[in-house]
Parts: structure tokens; C-alpha cells; sequence
């Protein structure tokens, strides 16, 4: 079964500096699809950027950038010129593309606190 | 504009009283999905639907059943429900698997 690690539960970051939260995966399937949703204080689960296993170039999505890099099973969220609205829950998650019926995963996620 | 919709967003309830949490979706999707929400676990998977009429259970589905009779609709039911069922609950709904799912507001249920 697959498996994500989130091992920073919280976060700070001046305003306007960069920060990466960390994700680490665990998997034996090569065709996979990774995740970041950010969860602000209102409670709803927002699509940041996704990335899928065959996927040659790190995805990017305005100011999220995804930092792949597959051997070392790791998917590190990149968030550029941080805002105080950027203060949210992150989660990380996987799907698993060919293995059955197979849910998204979920890490426990990190909370990101942006101080101006 | 697409969406997921979930009723209600909040519900306190007792013991033992039967509820039903809606949820509909508006983009054709055939993948949907029930998760809770807890403090330190994260999100887990209640259960899951592939299509009309075929659901499956997913990481936590003890205390739960599901229905899928229509392609928007995936209602999550609690025939009795616990105290430990007290949590933030979120359906989502994805055009397949590998694709990225879109979440309700949530429903966030205390049973006392």
C-alpha cells in the first residue's frame, strides 16, 4: 500500500520569502500521480498543482512549483514570494494509477504560518 | 461553475439518531468519494464509487454505507452514529482515478 510522509507539522515564513514543505512517498508502482491541496482556517480542500510519475519536467502553477525528484521518492511543495494568505494547512497526496481501485492518500499534512 | 456540493456544512446530532450527508456534483465526474477529517490523521478514505452503482470501501468504512443510484449523487449514510464519528467529513469527485479531485466545503459532524 502506498504512503505519505509530511514530517514538518508546522511552518513558519516571513512574507515574501520562499518555503518548501517536504513530502516524502512510498510506493512499488511506477505510474502514480502526486498532489498538493492546501486547506485554509474556512476548512475547504483547494487544488494547488499535480504531478504525475512520467512527468519529465517539475509541474508549476503560478507561485507553486513541485520539486520531483523520483528516486528519492520525494515531492516537496515550493511556494515563491509567500503571502499572509498563503497561512493554510498543506497536504500532500498520491493516487495510484493502475493498481485497482485505489484511493488518493493522504499525508497529515503541515501548517504553513506566513508572518509579515 | 463546477462544483461539489455537500449538505449540511454543519450538523450536531445524538447518539443513535440516523443522518444523511448529501453530496452532488455538477461535472459529469464518475469517480467519487467520502473522507473524514481528524486532528493528526489526516484525511482517510470512507468509501469510494467507480461509477453508478458500484461502490467499494475504502480505509475507515466501519459505520457507514453509501449509495450511488445516480451518477452526481454519492450520499454518505450514518445508520447509528457514535461519538468517535464526531469529525470534518469531505466528498470529493475526480473525472478518474489518477485525476485530481475536487473537494466539497465539508460537513463537519459532532454526535453527542
Amino acid at each position: 500500500a502506498q504512503k505519505i510522509t509530511q514530517t514538518q507539522p508546522g511552518m513558519f515564513v516571513q512574507e515574501k520569502e520562499a518555503v518548501t514543505l517536504d513530502c516524502t512517498y512510498d510506493t512499488s508502482d511506477q505510474s502514480y500521480g502526486l498532489f498538493w491541496y492546501k486547506q485554509p482556517s474556512s476548512g475547504e480542500m483547494i487544488f494547488l498543482i499535480y504531478q504525475g510519475s512520467y512527468d519529465e519536467q517539475n509541474a508549476t502553477e503560478g507561485r507553486y512549483s513541485l520539486n520531483f525528484q523520483k528516486a528519492r521518492k520525494s515531492a516537496n511543495l515550493v511556494i515563491s514570494a509567500s503571502q499572509l494568505g498563503d497561512s493554510a494547512m498543506y497536504f500532500c497526496a498520491m493516487i495510484l494509477r493502475n493498481s485497482g481501485n485505489t484511493p488518493l492518500v493522504f499525508g497529515k499534512g503541515t501548517r504553513l504560518s506566513v508572518i509579515a | 461553475e463546477a462544483q461539489v456540493t455537500q449538505n449540511p456544512r454543519y450538523l450536531i446530532t445524538v447518539t443513535g439518531k440516523k443522518l444523511t450527508v448529501t453530496c452532488s456534483q455538477n461535472m459529469n465526474h464518475e469517480y467519487m468519494s467520502w473522507y473524514r477529517q481528524d486532528p493528526g490523521l489526516g484525511l482517510r478514505q470512507i468509501y469510494y464509487s467507480m461509477n453508478v452503482e458500484v461502490t467499494d470501501k475504502g480505509d475507515v468504512p466501519e459505520g457507514y454505507k453509501v449509495s450511488r443510484k445516480e451518477k452526481r449523487n454519492f450520499p454518505l449514510i450514518l445508520e447509528s452514529p457514535s461519538p468517535n464519528q464526531t469529525s470534518l467529513y469531505f466528498c470529493a469527485s475526480s473525472l478518474g482515478r489518477g485525476a485530481e479531485a475536487f473537494f466539497g466545503q465539508g460537513t463537519r459532524l459532532t454526535v453527542v
